[in-house]
């Protein structure tokens, strides 16, 4: 249990639907993080948030909205996508400022497949 | 892109042989992480080596860090089956900001 919990761990989805991963951090950071992996390929960052302002978005399509409410909380809305959005998905957080270890802590990740 | 390369991408030993794996990156780096990752989970950090230092140790862990080479090598020693895992590199030159994640070492320990 690292404190970061991801739902729904498994998601199937047509390329019309709507969808959203939820993110939920009990550890008390203040940044967070959407990784991408997919299958032989490298963590692909997709989004930053730090104390709820976005500070990354790594040229990710709009078909991935994200939404950080606050600094516990974080979405990935998802709509229109296409198969090879297939994925697993990954949230990440890290208690930046004076304390920072540099250390991320990930959730267990929403497995996407895009039908 | 300063994105690290793990080799070998695939690693198969025994129990209680040890284990290393590399990692190379191409741009300038403050610090360097190892995490590991079981099957379809999340990651996990290992270890973190800043770019001042050149040696490391957290228990069965040994990492090193050539920043002339641009390369850091992450040492098991006295492999176990539960060691079975996916290993990453991930190199920082933004604060912590944007780790870059290399393409990982699948490491399988038999008993």
């Amino acid at each position: 249990e690292t404190g970061v919990t991801q739902t729904p761990r498994h998601l199937v989805m047509g390329m019309t639907n709507k969808k959203s991963l939820k993110c939920e951090q009990h550890l008390g950071h203040n940044a967070m993080y959407w990784y991408k992996q997919s299958a032989k390929k490298p963590l692909e960052l997709m989004f930053v948030y730090n104390f709820k302002e976005q500070t990354e978005n790594n040229s990710v399509p709009s078909r991935f909205s994200p939404e950080c409410p606050n600094s516990s909380h974080l979405f990935l809305h998802l709509h229109t996508l296409q198969p090879e959005d297939s994925a697993l998905y990954l949230c990440a957080s890290r208690l930046s400022g004076t304390s920072d270890t540099g250390e991320l802590f990930f959730g267990e990740g929403s497995r996407l497949t895009v039908l | 892109s300063q994105q690290g390369e793990e080799d070998p991408q695939a690693l198969s030993i025994q129990e209680g042989e040890n284990a290393t794996m590399n990692c190379s990156y191409k741009t300038s780096i403050n610090n360097l992480q190892w995490y590991r990752q079981n099957s379809g989970r999340g990651l996990v950090h290992l270890i973190l080596i800043r770019s001042n230092e050149r040696e490391k140790h957290s228990g069965r862990l040994r990492v090193t860090l050539d920043t002339s080479k641009k390369s850091s090598s992450l040492l098991i020693t006295a492999s176990r089956a539960a060691d079975t895992a996916s290993y990453f590199c991930a190199t920082d030159n933004t604060g912590f900001q944007k780790l870059v994640f290399g393409t990982g070492t699948r490491l399988l320990v038999s008993p």
